[in-house]
């Protein structure tokens, strides 16, 4: 059973648009997370919600805007794409009161904006 | 504020060859200090997570060590194979923002056949 799923794999599209990506986890963790990884590897930590409020909002852009229905769920709105926003972006959820706060990833969304 | 650092950035060894990765941070006070493996255009793998408290943890042919005092963890590797071909990431959590995961800029491994 996948852990941590995210929707689609591979979204292509073009500048101005606006888009969504999906992001479940059947852990039952109560904290889940969104990092983008840029052109160089590196990672970077975006939103966190923990139990369905925000707990983190790093400083990106407003067009970025995460949405979290249930504890399970955490989706990632982009509005007004721009070219720089091309990355792949990984969904990670834990669970903060197990003292161990291991971080469990999906298999990420490669975003091209053309 | 918390920083990793990985080094080497890129390294490439015959197969057979035992290697090692290090990952050093700054800043002593952790929970705990997570392997990951990237491999080409794929997500993240958790290899091996490394408790404060502990000094190493095992897995397979990897094995991970931690010392907190000197701000270093160096992934061991036994008996390499291509297969081991990938991006190896560290990552500790922040202590102040809910425990967001920091990363180094991770290390590329090429095992020549």
């Amino acid at each position: 059973d996948t852990a941590v799923s995210q929707t689609p794999k591979y979204l292509v599209t073009q500048m101005g648009n606006d888009k969504s990506i999906k992001c479940e986890q059947n852990l039952g963790h109560d904290t889940m997370y969104w990092y983008k990884q840029d052109s160089k590897k590196f990672l970077k930590i975006m939103f966190s919600y923990n139990n369905k409020e925000l707990i983190i909002n790093e400083t990106v852009p407003n067009r970025f805007s995460p949405k979290s229905p249930d504890k399970a769920h955490l989706n990632l709105h982009i509005n007004s794409l721009e070219l720089g926003d091309s990355a792949v972006y990984f969904c990670a959820s834990s669970q903060r009161d197990r003292g161990t706060y291991e971080q469990y990833f999906g298999p990420g969304t490669r975003l091209t904006v053309t | 504020k918390q920083e990793v650092t990985q080094i080497p950035a890129a390294l490439s060894v015959p197969e057979g060859e035992n290697l090692v990765l290090n990952c050093s941070f700054t800043d002593s006070a952790i929970y705990n200090l997570q392997w990951f493996r990237q491999d080409p255009g794929k997500g993240l793998t958790s290899l091996l997570l490394i408790q404060s408290s502990q000094r190493e943890q095992t897995s397979g042919r990897l094995n991970a060590s931690l010392d907190k005092s000197s701000g270093r963890s160096t992934l061991y590797i036994a008996a390499s194979q291509p297969g081991d071909s990938a991006t190896y990431l560290c990552a500790v959590p922040s202590m102040d923002s809910n425990y967001q995961l920091i990363w180094g800029a991770g290390t590329k491994l090429i095992i020549k056949p």
